[in-house]
């Protein structure tokens, strides 16, 4: 069946440094590979996407990687701040309609 | 970006009670999308909302369990009926919006059910 997972339930970095979340998916017919960033006691909030036919796309200090071969989609997140963390969602779509299939979402954790 | 008004914004109900959750959009919208987030987990869809039609769901979700209302182009209601514990989470409305990115949802801030 579909799913979309990531490698690991918490990530803890230091202040300033990159960030790297990484997420493995199951359906390659997915069109589009998204990033959602939620912060406690919100809804999630959308970040960056890529295409299917598209292996990087770069945003505000931040970096999405696709790797179909591998099935693999990375974020990267550049000088890290405390306002970054937050528990990061991959999620993939197929079609047009509008449903989004959600991995289970890795916790950032900034330290100063 | 969009304004999604969820209510309540939590509440504790009692077993076999049903609650019902509202949602209000700024401006008209085709399609609103309800989620559901177990505690410490990830959000899965529970259907589709489409104005003038009957709700869509996804496997796992039933009508009669989770009533779906869409009276107008800016507002949906869920409904989780006959609670137990097992439906303690938090529940999300979203949207997507025309000339935005196809994989970009706006949520609500999410309606926080604890059922005791």
């Amino acid at each position: 069946g579909e799913s979309v997972g990531l490698h690991l339930p918490t990530l803890s970095v230091q202040e300033g440094d990159n960030s790297i979340i990484n997420c493995a998916y199951s359906n390659s017919a997915s069109d589009y590979f998204i990033w959602y960033k939620q912060e406690s006691g919100k809804g999630p909030q959308f970040i960056i996407d890529i295409r299917s036919n598209m292996d990087k796309r770069q945003g505000q200090r931040v970096t999405v990687l696709l790797n179909k071969t591998v099935k693999h989609l990375s974020l990267q997140i550049a000088a890290t701040q405390p306002g970054d963390s937050a528990v990061y969602f991959c999620a993939e779509k197929s079609g047009n309609t509008g449903k989004l299939i959600f991995g289970q979402g890795t916790t950032l954790q900034v330290k100063p | 970006s969009a304004v999604i008004s969820q209510k309540p914004s939590r509440d504790i109900c009692q077993r076999g009670t049903s609650l019902t959750i509202q949602c209000q959009v700024d401006s008209q919208v085709t399609m609103m999308f309800w989620y559901r987030q177990q505690p410490g987990q990830s959000l899965t869809l529970i259907a589709t909302a489409n104005q003038g039609s009957e709700a869509t769901y996804e496997s796992g979700f039933v009508i009669d369990k989770f009533p779906i209302s869409r009276p107008n182009l800016t507002f949906s209601t869920l409904t989780v009926s006959n609670m137990s514990p097992e439906d303690s989470s938090i529940y999300l409305c979203s949207i997507d919006r025309p000339g935005h990115s196809p994989g970009e949802l706006f949520f609500g801030e999410g309606s926080r059910l604890t059922v005791l």
